[in-house]
């Protein structure tokens, strides 16, 4: 059984802090990561997709992959109370289905 | 980037109705799409996955007969939920895989809220 395992939450953080997100997999087979934002009532958003070790930057987000520790985070610089939502982990083997993680909630006071 | 649409994005009816919702990709061609189901506070569940020309895989669990999933071309998929009732109410989303890219990347439409009275 593949498995995401993501904390629930919620991670409080102040407005202008760095939020970290972290994310574990089971399944050493996995080749692609994703991180989806969804807000609540709505559906998920793309944030960040991540293939190989390292980290990977795009605006306030930073990914970070490590495939030895079956490890995946995110990053998010100066947050702001707009980041408040919950932030799905994914994980997929090369043309299967996505396994999301339960999601981690996000609160980021002004 | 690219942009998945839903249709309706929410709809009413009385139970023993049946409902069908769109799935569009914009601005790529999908070879698959994917329908999930989310109910209040939980995960997305995945239902089914649409190959354009084939029939769909049902996850373990899911009713065939009454969740009815047809992908005709390779912008279009479509869930029928036959016979309704109110333990159907939930909100269902549709995501699709650009056929055009290398990776494995699903983009998601922006879900249909189900409710049956």
């Amino acid at each position: 059984q593949k498995e995401v395992e993501q904390n629930s939450g919620p991670l409080s953080v102040p407005e202008g802090a760095i939020a970290s997100l972290n994310c574990t997999y089971s399944d050493r087979g996995s080749q692609s990561f994703f991180w989806y934002r969804q807000y609540s009532g709505k559906s998920p958003e793309l944030i960040m997709s991540i293939y190989s070790n390292g980290d990977k930057e795009d605006g306030r987000f930073t990914a970070q992959l490590n495939k030895a520790s079956q490890y995946v985070s995110l990053l998010i610089r100066d947050s702001q109370p707009s980041d408040s939502a919950t932030y799905l982990c994914a994980v997929i083997e090369r043309y299967s289905t996505l396994t999301f993680g339960k999601g981690t909630m996000l609160l980021v006071s002004p | 980037g690219a942009v998945v649409s839903q249709h309706p994005s929410r709809v009413i009816c009385k139970s023993g109705t049946s409902v069908k919702i769109e799935c569009r990709s914009l601005d790529f061609q999908a070879t698959t799409m994917f329908w999930y189901r989310q109910f209040p506070k939980q995960s997305l569940m995945l239902m089914a996955t649409s190959n354009e020309g084939s029939k769909a895989t049902y996850e373990q669990g899911v009713e065939k007969d009454k969740f009815l999933i047809n992908h005709a071309s390779l912008t279009l998929s479509t869930l029928t939920v036959t016979s309704a009732h109110p333990e159907d109410s939930s909100f269902y989303i549709c995501s699709a895989r650009d056929s055009s890219e290398r990776t494995d990347t699903q983009y998601f439409g922006p879900g249909t809220r189900l409710t049956v009275l």
